[in-house]
């Protein structure tokens, strides 16, 4: 199954709004990451957590995780149009396999103006 | 600075044909990482590179799909014979030294339809 699991799946909201999204994973990790992808385009990368970080920001973006949880969020304050898109969670591990990302099913926001 | 670069952006053949993608990390990348991205199953891992050399093909969805990075600035996945459930987006990404605490960089991706 995978490893990031984000909700909602899809979320709706009007310009100005806050956007909160949630991602949960199983295993321990070295760093959860989050990215963005416009329709048509690649993955662009947010924001990286490290496992023993609780919180940062970045702009109008703000991210917390709780390692204990295995959980994340991505709050993206005063929204724009501009954000919509698909944003992705990715949980970064290493394994006997090297590292890799390990990519969440997505949340799709809808900011309309 | 330049971005990933991936070509073509859009390829359209039928089942049996050689596809080859090809990508360019951004210069200094050590990692390359090669994805695949359809509605029913996400983003997967294909196949990743450090340094030039494969370390991760447990992703790789059978002997149909090869990928070599003959040099660090190049690299090519080959579908051989292609089939219609091969169809998808297919990305690449390059990540800088540094490792796991790097963010990924992705190309605009290859939509790969297979008749």
């Amino acid at each position: 199954s995978q490893q990031g699991e984000e909700d909602p799946q899809a979320l709706s909201i009007q310009e100005g709004e806050n956007a909160t999204m949630n991602c949960s994973y199983k295993t321990s990790i070295n760093n959860l990451q989050w990215y963005r992808q416009n329709s048509g385009r690649g993955l662009v990368h947010l924001i990286l957590i490290r496992s023993n970080e609780r919180e940062k920001h970045s702009g109008r973006l703000r991210v917390t995780l709780d390692t204990s949880k295995k959980s994340s969020s991505l709050l993206i304050t005063a929204s724009r149009a501009a954000d919509t898109a698909s944003y992705f969670c990715a949980t970064a591990l290493t394994g006997t396999s090297g590292s890799r990302l390990t990519f969440g099913e997505g949340t799709q926001l809808t900011v309309n103006p | 600075d330049a971005g990933v670069i991936q070509s073509p952006r859009h390829e359209v053949t039928e089942m049996g044909q050689e596809v080859t993608l090809r990508c360019k990390p951004i210069s200094g990348h050590n990692s390359l990482f090669w994805y695949r991205q359809t509605m029913m199953r996400g983003l997967e891992l294909l196949i990743y590179f450090n340094n030039n050399v494969p370390i991760d093909d447990s992703g790789m969805p059978e002997d149909r799909f090869s990928a070599k990075m003959p040099n660090a600035s190049f690299s090519t996945l080959k579908i051989q014979p292609s089939e219609p459930r091969d169809s998808a987006v297919y990305f690449c990404a390059s990540r800088g030294t540094g490792g796991l605490n790097q963010p990924q960089h992705f190309g605009d991706g290859t939509r790969l339809s297979i008749l």
